[in-house]
């Protein structure tokens, strides 16, 4: 059974960079058919997605964010990471990492997330 | 990039039918049949529900059923049960391998 789970400190200081990793256990990130995602929640308000990473290093971002993502994985270990700087109090949330999935074999891309990490959450401080 | 639109809150009694919208564009949903549906009890993560506009993962509820029509992606909920009663979020591919949700709607079982 495929699981995830979200690492790193609940606490970061307004400006400096925000820094997780998710650990995926019970399978293996090399998969064609998998990209793995993170997801944000603020307190109170609705899902965004923030970005995608293939296990081969092809990122995808949110425009949004994308200035201030990177998502990198480390295969030999089994995880990937999420790294977003220069933070705000608008960053608070919980963040969840998630398998994305589509059909690479039929041209689908990444579009729905199948397995969610428990979620953490950051809190930026000033 | 805009958020998908939902309405805030929907109710409905035990043993009815419900349905949440969920608007796009041209960009995203009315332009690909690739949207998802998720649940969210609080303090847990999201659920899978429905994908690709009307399938479902394994071990849920035929309760749940997905359409669409034009820009607007629906999830409709039929003998609503109170364990439905949650937060729900539909989600569109958005191209260039970008993917949009929505805002939520708080499904109210009265």
């Amino acid at each position: 059974q495929l699981q995830l789970q979200e690492s790193g400190p609940g606490l970061v200081k307004s400006s400096e960079t925000l820094s997780l990793t998710c650990t995926v256990s019970g399978g293996s990130l090399i998969s064609s058919s998998s990209y793995w995602g993170w997801i944000r929640q603020p307190p109170g308000k609705g899902l965004e997605w923030i970005g995608t990473i293939y296990y081969a290093g092809s990122t995808y971002y949110n425009p949004s964010l994308r200035s201030r993502v990177t998502m990198s994985v480390d295969t030999s270990k089994n995880l990937f990471s999420l790294n977003l700087s220069s933070v705000t109090a608008a960053d608070t949330a919980v963040y969840y990492c998630a398998r994305n999935l589509g059909i690479p074999a039929a041209g689908v891309p990444p579009y729905y997330f199948d397995k969610w990490g428990q979620g953490t959450l950051v809190t930026v401080s000033s | 990039q805009s958020a998908l639109t939902q309405p805030a809150s929907v109710s409905g009694s035990p043993g009815q039918s419900i349905t949440i919208s969920c608007t796009g564009t041209s960009s995203d949903v009315g332009n690909y049949n690739l949207v998802s549906w998720y649940q969210q009890h609080p303090g847990k993560a999201p659920k899978l529900m429905i994908y690709e506009g009307n399938k479902r993962p394994s071990g849920i509820s035929n309760r749940f059923s997905g359409s669409k029509s034009g820009d607007t992606a629906s999830l409709t909920i039929s003998g609503l049960q109170a364990e439905d009663e949650a937060d729900y979020y539909c989600c569109s591919y958005a191209g260039g391998r970008t993917v949009v949700f929505g805002g939520g709607t708080k499904v109210t079982v009265l």
